[in-house]
């Protein structure tokens, strides 16, 4: 089956550092990928969809210029959380499709601490 | 916004049936219904999807009602390891939304 690997899976950073986060579809290429955010005891919330070779599209309330999204080839996207502030800290988990009307396939997440 | 209604919780003993209802009752013709399951600190797992049809997997059961309102996901015979919070998503691959989910607690 399709796999997403997501890396890293937990970072610590200091406020005010920025951080990668990268997404990759294995074994099947993604054209388009999502980027999700998790609080604790909440549910997933979309952040971005991001496609390949264009721009990505951002959740009403989401600072593109903080949340840099880039998805240079179609088995790579990365999220950069910019100047980071602990407020950022979250579990933040990304998708992509893997055929037809199957849903998403998930990665593992990524949890972010900053301090 | 999250197009599904689902309890916030529920309770199950282990080797019995576990029944998870949604309400989707705004759903359109082209839209899914996708149940995903997310266990502690992990990314969601896909469980099943269907359009119309009741479907069955190695994993669970899909029940949609004629009217394609609602829908319950059926785990067999659940296990400690089921206890997970799982989403009932409808819509299709341009945009998936989660709302908050049920709480699974299977209990021995």
């Amino acid at each position: 089956g399709a796999v997403v690997s997501q890396h890293p899976s937990r970072v610590i950073c200091k406020s005010g550092t920025s951080v990668k986060i990268e997404c990759r579809s294995l074994d099947f290429q993604a054209t388009t990928m999502f980027w999700y955010r998790q609080f604790p005891k909440q549910s997933l919330m979309l952040m971005a969809t991001s496609n390949e070779g264009s721009k990505a599209t951002y959740e009403q309330g989401v600072e593109k210029d903080k949340f840099l999204i880039n998805h240079a080839s179609l088995t790579l996207s990365t999220l950069t959380v910019t100047s980071a502030h602990p407020e950022d800290s979250s579990f933040y988990i990304c998708s992509a499709i893997y055929r037809g009307n199957y849903g998403y396939t998930f990665g593992s997440g990524t949890r972010l601490t900053v301090v | 916004d999250a197009k599904t209604t689902q309890p916030p919780s529920m309770d199950c003993a282990e080797g019995r049936a576990a029944n998870l209802p949604c309400n989707h009752s705004t759903i359109s013709g082209n839209e899914y219904v996708y149940w995903y399951r997310q266990i502690h600190s992990q990314g969601p797992q896909y469980i099943i999807h269907g359009l119309k049809n009741n479907e069955t997997n190695e994993m669970a059961s899909l029940i949609i009602t004629e009217d394609r309102k609602s829908s319950t996901l059926i785990l067999p015979h659940a296990t400690l390891r089921d206890t997970a919070v799982y989403y009932c998503i409808v819509g299709n691959n341009n945009d998936m939304r989660f709302g908050a989910g049920t709480r699974l607690t299977v209990k021995p």
